[in-house]
């Protein structure tokens, strides 16, 4: 039974445009949220977060949504860039579960130039 | 700090060997974790420590791996017998209290032929 769901295995942009990744939870106790980059051959490295108190993080080119009601979440690149490229890891914890993060399964994200 | 650094980057070993997965977390952080990512199942949790103490391993699949922490600087993963299945990328994390987020490792690419 996956807890964090990420239904678009990849996802291809062009150079400038927007990327919209998406993350679904079903765990109504998730109440910190975050993503992952990850380039190959590398271990996933923390992008951006988001607390249950908030809907919305911002951090450059970067926004994370938080949509509690529909337990869903997303991450906007905008402008999306090459460098970009990369599997995307959303995951969340619940408070009191010990720091311990469950990972969706990835989205691929391909930026054409 | 030199991040987690896990050993060896890649192992390569025949069915019904034994291998053992080394990692070792940054000086300070009291949470040490372990995942395995596969293409079918993204990142899964395999075991978690805190201060050395095993808290969660209902991730480990089998009774074939077992996973140690014989101080705050080293853990292990060991999988014996292996088998062609257990072939994946196999990361260490670690992190400090409940600060959220973890850092990785670059993790261990296993094959078993």
């Amino acid at each position: 039974d996956q807890q964090v769901k990420q239904n678009s295995p990849s996802l291809s942009v062009q150079e400038g445009r927007i990327s919209i990744l998406n993350c679904d939870y079903t765990n109504s106790m998730f109440d910190y949220f975050l993503w992952y980059k990850k380039y190959p051959a590398e271990g996933p490295t923390f992008l951006i977060s988001i607390s249950s108190i908030k809907d919305k993080n911002e951090d450059g080119r970067f926004t994370v949504f938080l949509n509690k009601s529909a337990k869903h979440l997303s991450l906007h690149i905008v402008p999306s860039q090459p460098g970009d490229s990369a599997v995307y890891f959303c995951a969340a914890s619940a408070r009191g579960a010990g720091n311990m993060l469950t990972f969706g399964g990835g989205t691929r994200l391909m930026v054409k130039p | 700090d030199a991040g987690v650094i896990q050993s060896p980057r890649h192992e390569v070993t025949e069915m019904g060997q034994e291998v053992t997965l080394r990692c070792k977390p940054i000086s300070g952080h009291d949470y040490l974790f372990w995942y395995r990512q596969t293409m079918m199942r993204g990142l899964e949790l395999l075991i978690y420590f805190n201060n050395n103490v095993p808290i969660d391993d209902s991730g480990m699949p089998e009774d074939r791996f077992s996973a140690k922490m014989p101080n705050a600087s080293f853990s292990t993963l060991k999988i014996q017998p292996s088998e062609p299945r257990d072939s994946a990328v196999y990361f260490c994390a670690s992190s400090f209290a409940n600060s959220g987020g973890y850092t990785f490792g670059s993790g261990t690419r296993l094959t078993v032929v």
